[in-house]
């Protein structure tokens, strides 16, 4: 069984910054990209960063782009997420899931970031 | 502001039929495959539809995808009050060179 395991959110002020990270397990972990959604309370999904399954390739929506950085460590089948210099428009629940192409299979159950003074 | 326009809301009774629309443009829908998610109140997303028309394993029947241009369509048959859930399209973007997502649609059972 597929599972996806979110960790390190909270409550950061503005400017702060947070790791977020993922363990993965029940899938071979190289063989699937791994990304980053987040959905701001009361609102829909919104895309934020992906990375290839040898860390070939990363990418990031323009809303993070320069702040966050994302990582993955294949021995511990870890992603994980950097989050500098962060807005108050942060604050969502973010989401770890497998990428396959276009197309997020599995997800976690979520990780609440509240940026707010 | 998203790329993917869906209609706010859909209901129907039990039983029936609803069809969710999803409208983008030739740099996503019209040149990249269409997924679909439904995510059930306060849990996460889970995959319905990939590559606009398939069905991961698990997944009802009931549940089937269509793409015409720059359109897509989930339609749900057979309507239950556990499909009361709102619904997200997504595909990639190749001038944005960003995954996108519809604005989402929440389905309502009479």
């Amino acid at each position: 069984e597929v599972q996806l395991v979110e960790s390190g959110g909270g409550l950061v002020q503005p400017g702060g910054s947070l790791r977020l990270s993922c363990a993965a397990s029940g899938f071979t972990f190289t063989s699937y990209a791994m990304t980053w959604v987040r959905q701001a309370p009361g609102k829909g999904l919104e895309w934020v960063s992906a990375i290839s399954g040898l860390d070939v390739s990363r990418s990031y929506a323009d809303s993070v782009k320069g702040r966050f950085t994302i990582s993955r460590d294949n021995s511990e089948n870890t992603v994980s997420l950097q989050m500098d210099s962060l807005r108050v428009e942060d604050t969502a629940i973010y989401f770890c899931a497998t990428l396959s192409y276009v197309q997020f299979d599995y997800w976690g159950q979520g990780i609440l970031v509240t940026v707010s003074p | 502001q998203s790329v993917l326009t869906q209609p706010p809301s859909v209901s129907a009774a039990p039983g029936q039929r609803v069809t969710i629309s999803c409208s983008g443009s030739s740099s996503n829908i019209g040149s990249n495959y269409v997924s679909w998610y439904q995510q059930l109140p306060g849990t996460a997303p889970k995959l319905l539809i990939y590559d606009d028309n398939k069905r991961p394993s698990g997944i009802p029947g009931r549940f089937s995808g269509s793409k015409s241009g720059t359109s897509a369509t989930l339609g749900i048959t057979g309507l239950q009050t556990g499909d009361e859930a709102d619904y997200y399209c997504g595909t990639w973007d190749t001038s944005l060179r960003a995954h996108v997502f519809g604005t989402g649609t929440k389905v309502t059972v009479l």
